[in-house]
């Protein structure tokens, strides 16, 4: 079946980066965009960008442009998230995400979720 | 940036039928497709509804979803126990920037 195992909980400094994998078996990797979402501590959800996995084009949230980068490295199907600069408020659990669509359908934006990962939990603190 | 408003919380009996709404504008639910989610506690969010109404497989029937110009509705009925959870509708907005917008959640309580 298709899974997406994240990479273990991390506890980082104001300032530093971290860098979140997510590792994919069950499905074509080179098929689907991955996505990377994150929700802080009893709050909702937030969207921050997608991967493809085969040429690694990006889109990114514009709040998070100039500290976000996602890559991928296909020989171990695994996509990877890194935040730079990281304050006390990108304290969240991180999931990564298969899109089952192609991102279009019918002429409109198509993404949609499925599976995600089980989540990462970063904490930022000094 | 646009928001895509849900109550914090609903609550209904076992076997009733229960509404979440989700409130937009014309920059996304108006322009764009919704999407449902399903979550419990400290686990990841679950697939319900793609394209608006369009359920996955595995998916029960009792969940359905629409849309109406700005807005969105997702209803259950024949409600369980098991469908307590946090209910996050989600939809491309295309006003300032172009993101993928969530609701804040509702959570659904069977009493």
């Amino acid at each position: 079946q298709v899974q997406l195992v994240q990479s273990g909980a991390e506890m980082k400094k104001p300032g530093a980066s971290v860098k979140v994998s997510c590792k994919t078996s069950g499905y074509i990797f080179s098929g689907s965009y991955i996505h990377w979402l994150r929700q802080a501590p009893g709050q909702g959800l937030e969207w921050m960008g997608w991967v493809t996995p085969s040429r690694g084009d990006t889109f990114y949230a514009q709040k998070f442009q100039g500290r976000v980068t996602m890559t991928t490295d296909a020989a171990i199907r695994t996509v990877y998230m890194e935040l730079s600069g990281l304050r006390s408020d990108d304290t969240a659990v991180y999931y990564c995400a298969r899109d089952r669509s192609s991102g279009w359908y019918a002429g409109l934006r198509d993404n949609w979720f499925d599976p995600w990962g089980q989540g990462t939990l970063v904490t930022v603190s000094s | 940036q646009s928001v895509l408003t849900q109550p914090p919380s609903v609550s209904a009996s076992p076997g009733q039928r229960v509404t979440i709404s989700c409130s937009g504008s014309s920059s996304n639910i108006g322009r764009n497709y919704v999407y449902w989610y399903q979550q419990f506690p400290a686990t990841a969010p679950k697939l319900l509804i793609y394209r608006n109404n369009q359920r996955p497989s595995g998916v029960p029937e009792r969940f359905t979803a629409s849309k109406s110009d700005t807005s969105a509705s997702l209803a259950i009925t024949g409600l369980r126990s098991e469908d307590e959870a946090d209910y996050y509708c989600a939809a491309w907005d295309e006003s300032l920037t172009t993101v993928l917008l969530f609701g804040g959640g509702t959570k659904l309580t069977v009493l």
